[in-house]
């Protein structure tokens, strides 16, 4: 069955350190590629997305992931974490269903960001 | 940006009551919305996808009479817990993609159904 797996289920940084988040997916085929935010007591949000194109992805608030077909990953990064970034962190992917195109998401990575 | 709420956020009920939970697309029309269920410190799970004007398709384990889902229009979509029990309570998560989207969904607050 298709997964998707974080490998980091709670991550613990300073202010200003670095950020790379790993997700890897079981999926042979076409698939789109999506990293969520939920920040405490808010709903999810998209922080940042891929279908086709240059692999390297910009997405809002600094964070960037890098699609690598051969590994099948589309890891999350962030140059310089704030205490704002607090949050638990979701990668998903979107197969091809019956044309509905669900979203599988991993198990979440939880992120503290201490100052 | 577009906007989906859902109602209510929170709901406490006795065991053997059903409720209805609303989700809707404020500012766009969604054909197509998802059912998730988030277990504490858990991932999202998808229960089933709801399509407007006909019925809905569930995930495996999910069980259809018990989770009553009705899209009858392209902005509403109702999830109805029948008969709940204690092992219902849940958090409950709907999204909604655009008719004429790229394959984004956008989430709703959630519900928090807590079975008494």
């Amino acid at each position: 069955a298709q997964s998707v797996s974080q490998h980091n289920h709670h991550v613990i940084l300073s202010e200003a350190a670095s950020l790379e988040l790993g997700c890897n997916y079981s999926y042979g085929g076409t698939v789109n590629l999506f990293w969520y935010v939920q920040y405490p007591g808010q709903h999810l949000q998209l922080l940042l997305k891929y279908f086709s194109g240059d692999p390297l992805v910009k997405g809002i608030k600094g964070f960037e992931a890098e699609f690598i077909k051969s590994k099948f990953s589309f890891n999350l990064r962030k140059p310089s974490v704030q205490w704002s970034d607090t949050a638990e962190y979701f990668c998903a992917v979107t197969l091809p269903s019956g044309g509905y195109n669900k979203l599988i998401f991993g198990a979440g990575t939880r992120l503290a960001v201490h100052p | 940006g577009a906007v989906v709420s859902q109602h209510p956020s929170r709901v406490i009920c006795k065991s053997g009551t059903s409720v209805k939970i609303e989700c809707r697309s404020l500012d766009f029309q969604a054909t197509t919305m998802f059912w998730y269920r988030q277990f504490p410190k858990q991932s999202l799970m998808l229960m089933a996808t709801s399509n407007e004007g006909s019925k809905a398709t569930y995930e495996q384990g999910v069980e259809k009479d018990k989770f009553l889902i009705n899209h009858a229009s392209l902005t509403l979509s109702t999830l109805t817990v029948t008969s709940a029990h204690p092992e219902d309570s849940s958090f409950y998560i709907c999204s909604a993609r655009e008719t004429y989207g790229a394959y984004e969904q956008y989430f709703g607050p959630g519900t928090r159904l807590t079975v008494t």
